[in-house]
């Protein structure tokens, strides 16, 4: 079974200052990984993929097989990062595909 | 693109009534899939279907059925509801066959009394 472990229900930093949030992931094969964000009032949306080694509005995210873990970065968090944070695993299952999100992670950027 | 849309945007229903959730997309879209989020608790999934005429259980099926007769729509029932259904109802479709990058509704937040 996939699962998806976010320890950081809620986070606050200050302007300015870095910023990890934590996700650590059980899966026993070669899983993709995401993370989402929810923004006070919208939609969730994809914020960035491991796959595709790519910074997201300052964002990075490194897969680390062996920690089984893909922590989201910022080296400089802005008022406008405060939002619901979520990391996601996409495998399969025997019934099929799934995405498989973690419980998230609620960072306040203050100024 | 409308995207993935979701209605009624809130609802309130009390202990035992029935109800539908409407979700549709057009990005001809394979896979659709709905959540329910829980403070804590994260996206938890219900149902998803991989295409038209084949659903399969999430993770928290029970109270909830499902169909999927045209590509575009992927209704969400509640057959007799209960106050633990209480939560916001997301849905979501990405392309091909499996659960990758997913593009979400905006959310029907739900109380069952």
């Amino acid at each position: 079974a996939q699962r998806v472990t976010q320890p950081e229900k809620l986070l606050s930093v200050f302007k300015g200052a870095p910023v990890e949030l934590k996700c650590n992931y059980s899966y026993s094969g070669s899983p993709e990984l995401f993370w989402y964000v929810q923004y006070s009032r919208q939609r969730l949306q994809l914020l960035l993929r491991h796959i595709s080694r790519e910074s997201i509005k300052g964002f990075t995210a490194d897969l680390n097989k062996g920690e089984t873990s893909f922590h989201l970065k910022k080296p400089f968090a802005q008022e406008e990062d405060s939002a619901m944070y979520y990391c996601a695993l996409s495998g399969w299952e025997t019934s099929g595909s799934r995405l498989t999100f973690g419980e998230g992670t609620q960072l306040t950027v203050n100024p | 693109n409308a995207g993935v849309t979701q209605t009624p945007k809130f609802q309130v229903l009390k202990t035992g009534q029935s109800m539908t959730l409407q979700c549709a997309q057009d990005m001809n879209h394979e896979y659709m899939s709905w959540y329910r989020q829980d403070p804590g608790m994260g996206l938890r999934l219900i149902h998803y279907s991989v295409g038209a005429g084949i659903t399969d259980q999430g993770e928290v099926p029970n109270g909830y059925n499902v169909s999927r007769s045209t590509t575009e729509d992927f209704p969400l029932r509640l057959l007799s509801a209960a106050p633990s259904q209480t939560s916001v109802y997301f849905c979501a479709s990405s392309s091909g066959l499996a659960a990758y990058e997913q593009y979400f509704g905006p959310g029907t937040r739900l109380t069952v009394t």
